[in-house]
């Protein structure tokens, strides 16, 4: 069973909704992750936190919004999303991002925007 | 250039074969290196680190050329459950500010038949 989870597991929404991804990690980690993945890309990183606090934008478009209220929790606010938009959203945690271990990454969220 | 690259396959192969897969990366700082598996609509999930030495998982090695720039991953006696993809993974540490996070290949897809 993974340390990370991931709620919903499947999400529907219209453009103009609004909604929240949620993950939460029970290892300890300090850094925490958002990846997505879409058919045929591979996995963007989308931002890093870092005891709660952001390290990383990777070019993210302000429809995503993410909080780290501590360093277990993580959220992904979404609003006026677009269908491109659709994809697997993955969160994911590690020691610190500087480890050189690897993550550990929750069963993500199947994000349909129709 | 892509930052780390894969034949995305798929490769074929019959239960009991032998089968390896290549990648390559661009960033020469580059510091440690992974492979990980993803099955099918599932997150992905750490299968082995990549040592300078060459290491050796039971039926899986890893191997790292660090002047080629380039990795690998042999299966030997292939079984139906290693089917999956098999993503090629590198952290560039904290190169270029980029705070040691993942960058994930587009992935190698493994189907083993009976």
């Amino acid at each position: 069973e993974t340390g990370v989870t991931q709620t919903p597991r499947h999400l529907v929404m219209g453009m103009t909704n609004k909604k929240s991804l949620k993950c939460e990690q029970h290892l300890g980690h300090n850094a925490m992750y958002w990846y997505k993945q879409s058919a045929k890309k591979p996995l963007e990183l989308m931002f890093v936190y870092n005891f709660k606090e952001q390290t990383e934008n990777n070019s993210v478009p302000s429809r995503f919004s993410p909080e780290c209220p501590n360093s277990s929790h993580l959220f992904l606010h979404l609003h006026t999303l677009q269908p491109e938009d659709s994809a697997l959203y993955l969160c994911a945690s590690s020691q610190d991002p500087g480890q050189p271990y690897g993550y550990t990454f929750g069963s993500g969220t199947r994000l349909t925007v129709v | 250039r892509k930052e780390v690259e894969q034949d995305p396959g798929p490769f074929n192969v019959p239960e009991g074969a032998t089968v390896a897969f290549n990648c390559t990366y661009s960033n020469s700082a580059s510091q440690s290196f992974f492979w990980y598996r993803q099955d099918c609509r599932k997150e992905p999930k750490l299968l082995m680190s990549v040592y300078s030495s060459g290491n050796e998982d039971g039926r899986f090695t890893a191997q790292l050329n660090r002047a080629s720039q380039y990795i690998s991953l042999l299966i030997r006696d292939s079984k139906l459950s290693d089917s999956a993809t098999y993503l090629c993974v590198v952290n560039m540490g904290n190169y270029g500010g980029s705070q040691g996070n993942l960058i994930f290949g587009k992935g190698t897809k493994l189907s083993v038949k009976p």
